[in-house]
Parts: structure tokens; C-alpha cells; sequence
């Protein structure tokens, strides 16, 4: 069973702050790390997929960093706005097969 | 544009009946997934497809069997459930990439009570 760890579980950020959080995943076999941001009663939905050492992607005031080499990624908010309440998961995919293994989360309230 | 569709949205059973979640997606994807998600451990797979007329195990299969009726849909059966498979039931699609490099995407989810 491979590891995919997010930390933190929490967290609780003012209104107009920044925030990162992390996602370690094994650093062997790698072949795709996804961000996914998950809304309360909704469904996951698609951020980032990155596939390359030093991957930067960006949506918005959301952006994503990659080191396959170490084995992490963190995901930024900037200026964060009460709609980006959500839980982020990320999810490791390994060379030869379709499956992603996804770590628990992190779970972010804004702070009006 | 549907997307990814499941059926139930809603679902009661008593231990040791049986019901199969339907799963369909239109945007001709090749993998399709079955997940549950479970308080404090994320989304677990407990099937997959990745491609027509093949299905894999996942992480969590026990107690569960899947059909990959044709490319659009995938249906996940509980012979005869119990309390454990008390969860909420995520399916997901998935574009040919050659692997794991393309976005997946999740239907609404069925909550399925068993008691």
C-alpha cells in the first residue's frame, strides 16, 4: 500500500491571508501527482495534474509546486477567500497502471 | 453536459441484502473508477477499469463485485451487505493518457446506509 501523506489535517486562515499546505508521496516509480479541491455535499474536482520534476502550475490565486526527487508537492492559496473553504486532496500516481492512491487531506476554513 | 452520472444518490439497506450502484460517463473516457470515502481515511479504491471488458482490484475490494457493461458504464454490487459498507460511494472517469496523467472525474456520490 503506497503512502500519501498531507499535512496539515486542518486549518483555519483569516480572510485575505496566504496559506500553503504539503503533500508527500513515495519518490519512486512516480508518474503524476493531482490536486484535487473538494467542497462540502459536492464532488472532488480537478485543480492540477503535474508530471514533471519542478513543475509550477497555476489557476487563478491557486498555484502548485512539484519535487518528484523528494517525494512533494505544496499547494499555495493566496489571498484566500471564503469559497476556497474546502478539503484539498492529492493523489500519487506510479508508472503502469491508471490508479491513484489519495492521501486524507487537508481540510481549510477561511475566516471571514 | 452530464459528465459522470451515479444512481442512487440515496440508499437504505438491511445487513445481508444485496443492490448494485450504477455508474455512467459520457465524454468517452477509457478508466472508470468505484471509491469509497470513509471519515479520517480518504478516498479509498475499491475498483477499477481500466479499460472495456477489463476490471482490477483496488485497496478495499472485500465484499464488493463490479460489471464493465460497456465503456460508458461501470456498476459496483454488494451481494449482501454490511454495516462496515456503511459509506458514501464515489465513481470516476478517467481520459486515456498512457497512465495516470490525465484528471479524473467524480460523479455526485451515493450514501448508502447500512443497518
Amino acid at each position: 500500500i503506497l503512502n500519501v501523506e498531507q499535512s496539515p489535517q486542518s486549518l483555519h486562515v483569516q480572510e485575505g491571508d496566504s496559506t500553503n499546505f504539503t503533500c508527500s508521496f513515495p519518490s519512486s516509480n512516480f508518474y503524476a501527482l493531482h490536486w484535487y479541491r473538494w467542497e462540502t455535499a459536492k464532488s472532488p474536482e480537478a485543480l492540477f495534474v503535474m508530471t514533471l520534476n519542478g513543475d509550477e502550475k497555476k489557476k487563478g490565486r491557486i498555484s502548485a509546486t512539484l519535487n518528484t526527487k523528494e517525494g512533494y508537492s505544496y499547494l499555495y492559496i493566496k489571498g484566500s477567500q471564503p469559497e476556497d473553504s474546502a478539503t484539498y486532496l492529492c493523489a500519487f500516481g506510479s508508472f503502469g497502471n491508471e490508479k491513484l492512491t489519495f492521501g486524507t487531506g487537508t481540510r481549510l476554513t477561511i475566516i471571514p | 453536459n452530464a459528465g459522470v452520472t451515479q444512481t442512487p444518490k440515496f440508499q437504505v439497506l438491511k445487513t445481508g441484502q444485496s443492490m448494485t450502484l450504477q455508474c455512467a460517463q459520457d465524454m468517452n473516457h477509457n478508466s472508470m473508477y468505484w471509491y469509497r470515502q470513509d471519515p479520517g481515511m480518504g478516498l479509498r479504491l475499491i475498483y477499477y477499469s481500466a479499460s472495456e471488458g477489463t476490471t482490477d482490484k483496488g485497496e478495499v475490494p472485500n465484499g464488493y463485485n463490479v460489471s464493465r457493461l460497456n465503456k460508458r458504464e461501470f456498476s459496483l454490487r454488494l451481494e449482501s451487505a454490511a454495516p462496515s459498507q456503511t459509506s458514501v460511494y464515489f465513481c470516476a472517469s478517467m481520459g486515456f493518457g498512457g497512465g495516470s496523467n490525465q484528471p479524473q472525474h467524480f460523479g455526485d456520490g451515493t450514501r448508502l446506509s447500512i443497518l
